[in-house]
């Protein structure tokens, strides 16, 4: 099941702008966590965001959580080649299981 | 260093031939589950462990066996692999399960002809 779903499903910005991805799910969760993944490469963690916070800060990663719509998103500031990735957010369910959403892929031109 | 660990990376293989993919972890994590990715799909979940000799199914366990003898090893076994199962793997590991941090390990690409 796919609870998770990313918004857009491709972005392509110039270097140094803002990048937003939006991630939306349909059952309530304990927390919501943002992956990174370079081609064909393993996931990365970035950040996990819990039920009871509303945004959240690393680096240049900005999280944010909206339970009342069910909904995520992760803005990355004066975005860099190197973060063209795929990112992915990923939700808990009541049965230990993290339930994952297709992806959002970025690319940063140069 | 801290890792997830597995093998092979890469393995080409024909209908029916039993493999094994192993994954092993060097963190102590409790948790460890396997994961396939295809393209427009995102990560499914084939089969996760809570800890020793405790596994269950994930959402796409068809096809596939697990074990969970030792805390640092989760091996996924495909008995008689096909086409369909054709995918990108991940093994994942946290220190107790999906409210943590999980870390990936590289990846296996099956390819079953």
């Amino acid at each position: 099941s796919q609870q998770g779903e990313e918004d857009p499903q491709a972005l392509s910005i110039q270097e140094g702008e803002n990048a937003t991805m939006n991630c939306s799910y349909k059952t309530s969760i304990n927390n919501l966590q943002w992956y990174r993944q370079n081609s064909g490469r393993g996931l990365v963690h970035l950040i996990l965001i819990r039920s009871n916070e509303r945004e959240k800060h690393s680096g240049r990663l900005r999280v944010t959580l909206d339970t009342s719509k069910k909904s995520s998103s992760l803005l990355i500031t004066a975005s860099r080649a190197a973060d063209t990735a795929s990112y992915f957010c990923a939700t808990d369910n009541s049965n230990y299981q993290l339930i994952w959403g297709a992806g959002t892929k970025l690319i940063i031109k140069p | 260093e801290a890792q997830v660990t597995q093998n092979p990376r890469y393995l080409i293989t024909v209908t029916g031939k039993k493999l094994t993919v192993t994954c092993s972890q060097n963190m102590n994590h409790e948790y460890m589950s396997w994961y396939r990715q295809d393209p427009g799909l995102g990560l499914r979940q084939i089969y996760y462990s809570m800890n020793v000799e405790v596994t269950d199914k994930g959402d796409v366990p068809e096809g596939y066996k697990v074990s969970r003898k030792e805390k640092r090893n989760f091996p996924l076994i495909l008995e008689s692999p096909s086409p369909n199962q054709t995918s990108l793997y991940f093994c994942a590991s946290s220190p107790r399960g999906n409210s943590y941090e999980q870390y990936f390990g590289p990846g296996t690409r099956l390819t079953v002809t």
